[in-house]
């Protein structure tokens, strides 16, 4: 069973164009969630996602930002017109359902650099 | 609102020293309280996750205790390896599926 998986590893934009980050989760996992760990500092919550549904997005910027859950296909983490600012590493995790007793999976992570 | 700390921000020791790493939460009201490490440039691997129930857990050198009245959980690492060195990162997971991290501890263990 191969663990949550994310690409690119690795992302260069340039100040104003948009990027497009992919997660998908482990087999069997519905819940999708998205941490952004800016240098030097841990990991924190941006977006929890359902298949089709958001169900939390209250740590992501509610401007450029924006994620989705498809019924079929990878989650999304989309900025738009990405600043120095949003240069970090993207994080996204999987669990088989949302609750205490069920760990969250966390994938290797995108790094996002803007020039 | 949970916040998570941990002390040291870096710490250096010579191989085969035991250690302790620290981490303090101010909300007691958790039901996880997780372990990772995080190479450079890499992703997460857990370490060990104790739930509010348990008091500690281990596994191979490390264990990992957690006290939710004092708000505080530690790692300890036996025999420390370089091949340890790594930064350790804790969270607290409160239950409104959020983990919320730790800045982590930066440890070099040096040959």
């Amino acid at each position: 069973n191969a663990g949550v998986m994310q690409n690119p590893r690795h992302l260069v934009r340039r100040r104003g164009q948009e990027a497009r980050l992919r997660c998908s989760p482990m087999k069997g996992h519905s819940h999708v969630y998205w941490y952004r760990q800016l240098p030097e500092e841990g990991l924190k919550f941006m977006v929890y996602l359902q298949k089709e549904n958001i169900i939390d997005e209250s740590g992501m910027p509610k401007e450029r930002f924006s994620a989705e859950f498809p019924k079929e296909g990878p989650s999304i983490l989309r900025i738009q017109q990405v600043v120095r600012g949003d240069s970090a590493a993207y994080f996204c995790a999987s669990s088989i359902a949302q609750g205490a007793l069920h760990e969250q999976y966390f994938g290797p992570g995108t790094r996002l650099t803007v020039t | 609102k949970q916040e998570v700390t941990q002390i040291p921000a870096a710490l250096s020791v010579p191989e085969g020293e035991n250690l302790v790493l620290n981490c303090s939460f101010t909300d007691s009201a958790i039901y996880n309280l997780q372990w990772f490490r995080q190479d450079p440039g890499k992703g997460l691997t857990s370490l060990l996750l104790i739930q509010s129930s348990q008091r500690e857990q281990t596994s191979g050198r490390l264990n990992a205790s957690l006290d939710k009245s004092s708000g505080r959980s530690t790692l300890y690492i036996a025999a420390s390896q370089p091949g340890d060195s790594a930064t350790y990162l804790c969270a607290a997971y409160s239950g409104t599926y959020k983990y919320i991290f730790g800045t982590g501890t930066r440890l070099k263990v040096l040959a």
